[in-house]
């Protein structure tokens, strides 16, 4: 079993549609959670951290379940600009700072 | 956050040679890090680059192939060995400014190609 899985997807929907990724890691000693974007050909970039409390960004809203060892992300009234590559990100238990990264999830918005 | 630069963005080299990929900050880090990305994958860490020691490799990775420097807080090389195709990927250095538990950034990449 991954250390991290998403659904690959990809997410076909248009402008101004509401999405929603899901993402579960298997270690509940795990820290910190983060969700990154990655445009093609490109680097990630980080998109925003994941709080137990749950966090919001503009139209993106962050979710965690430690309970459940589940992560969400929602992005509401979907721009095309919004077209990429999600990365699921968990931080690991322990000094070393070492990240695990999702295989990711795939969006591409429509017109 | 932190100004992350890489060289090159990109190269083609032969079987057999070495390619040395180097990471600039613009600012003092306190870690720092090498990730491939292999076609169609997610990022796989290869190392965490220590500063004035030998790096921390990862399971599968090994430093007669991956050797990594990091002379100082702000600069760090990784170099990929005996080059064969199946290193063809994309390497990326990121870092971690204040706490170990802040989130990495991420410079923008070498992609490799082996002929």
């Amino acid at each position: 079993r991954k250390e991290v899985e998403q659904d690959p997807g990809p997410f076909n929907v248009p402008e101004g549609a509401t999405v929603a990724f899901n993402c579960t890691y298997s270690n509940s000693a795990s820290q910190s959670f983060f969700w990154y974007r990655q445009d093609c050909r490109k680097e990630p970039k980080l998109l925003m951290s994941v709080y137990s409390s749950g966090n919001e960004d503009g139209r993106f809203t962050a979710q965690l379940n430690r309970a459940s060892q589940y992560i969400s992300l929602l992005i509401r009234d979907s721009k095309l600009s919004d077209s990429a590559t999600y990365l699921c990100v968990v931080r690991k238990s322990g000094n070393t700072g070492k990240l695990i990264f999702g295989q990711g999830t795939t969006l591409q918005v429509k017109p | 956050s932190a100004v992350i630069s890489q060289k090159p963005s990109r190269d083609i080299c032969q079987r057999g040679t070495s390619l040395t990929i180097q990471c600039q900050v613009d600012s003092q880090v306190t870690m720092m890090f090498w990730y491939r990305q292999q076609p169609g994958q997610s990022l796989t860490l290869i190392a965490t680059a220590n500063q004035g020691s030998e790096a921390t490799y990862e399971s599968g990775f090994v430093i007669d192939k991956f050797p990594i420097s990091r002379p100082n807080l702000t600069f760090s090389t990784l170099t990929v060995s005996n080059l064969s195709p199946e290193d063809s990927s994309i390497y990326l250095c990121s870092v971690t400014q204040g706490g170990r538990n802040q989130p990495q950034h991420f410079g923008d990449g070498t992609r490799l190609s082996i002929l």
